[in-house]
C-alpha cells in the first residue's frame, strides 16, 4: 500500500500570497490526485494528472514521477480558498484500484 | 449533470444505537465507494462496489457495519450498533471507471456523531 505524505498539515497565508502544498508517495503510480474538502464534509477533485503540470484558473498543479512528489499551487490566494487540500494516489487492492488519501493540509487564507 | 447525493446530512445517536445513510450516486457510474473520514485525517475506504457487487469491503468492521448497492444504482450503508469511535464524516463517492483513470466524484457526506 502506497504512504502518502502531505506537508505542511496548516498553512496560513495574507491574502494574495502564492501558496505551495507539497505531497509525497512512497511507491510509483500511473497518476496523482489533487481533492478540495470545504468546511461541511464536501470533497471536489481538482486535478488527476500523470505527469508534468495542469493548470486550471489560478491552481497548478505538478508532479514528477521519479522522485514520488507532486505540487499544488495557489497563486494569488484569496479567502474563498481556503479549505483542505488531499492529495490521492491509486493502489492495487484486493484486486480492484482504489485511493490512498494523505491527510490533508489545512489552508486558511486571511483578508 | 446532478452530483452524488447523500442524506441525511448530519445524524447524532447514542452508542448502541443504529443508524442507517444512503448514497444515489451519478447516473450510469458503475464505480461506488464509501469511506470514514475521522476528524483531521483523509478519507478511508470502507466498501467499493462495482455495479452491484463487492470489489473490496476488506477495511469494512463486518461486525458492526454492512452495505448494499441494490440493483446496481443506490447504496446504503448501516452501522449497527454504532460506537463513539465512529463518529465521522462518511463519504459516498462515484466513478465510470477506475479510479486511476477517472475522477471520483464525491457527495456532501453525512457528518455522524456518536454519543
Amino acid at each position: 500500500k502506497n504512504e502518502v505524505e502531505q506537508s505542511p498539515q496548516n498553512l496560513t497565508a495574507q491574502e494574495g500570497e502564492f501558496i505551495t502544498i507539497n505531497c509525497s508517495y512512497s511507491v510509483g503510480i500511473s497518476a496523482l490526485h489533487w481533492l478540495q474538502q470545504h468546511p461541511g464534509g464536501g470533497i471536489v477533485s481538482l486535478f488527476m494528472l500523470s505527469s508534468g503540470k495542469k493548470k486550471h484558473g489560478r491552481l497548478i498543479a505538478t508532479i514528477n514521477i521519479q522522485e514520488k512528489h507532486s505540487s499544488l499551487h495557489i497563486t494569488a490566494s484569496h479567502p474563498r480558498d481556503s479549505a483542505v487540500y488531499i492529495c490521492a494516489v491509486p493502489y492495487s487492492g484486493a484486486g480492484s484500484y482504489q485511493l490512498t488519501f494523505g491527510k490533508g493540509t489545512k489552508l486558511s487564507v486571511i483578508p | 449533470e446532478a452530483g452524488v447525493a447523500q442524506s441525511p446530512r448530519y445524524k447524532i445517536i447514542e452508542k448502541r444505537q443504529s443508524v442507517a445513510f444512503w448514497c444515489n450516486p451519478i447516473s450510469g457510474h458503475a464505480t461506488l465507494y464509501w469511506y470514514q473520514q475521522i476528524l483531521g485525517q483523509g478519507p478511508k475506504l470502507l466498501i467499493q462496489f462495482q455495479n452491484n457487487g463487492v470489489v473490496d469491503d476488506s477495511q469494512l468492521p463486518k461486525d458492526r457495519f454492512s452495505a448494499e448497492r441494490l440493483k446496481g444504482v443506490d447504496s446504503t450503508l448501516k452501522i449497527q450498533p454504532a460506537k463513539l469511535e465512529d463518529s465521522a464524516v462518511y463519504l459516498c463517492a462515484s466513478s465510470s471507471t477506475a479510479p486511476f483513470t477517472d475522477t471520483q466524484y464525491f457527495g456532501p457526506g453525512t457528518r455522524l456523531t456518536v454519543l
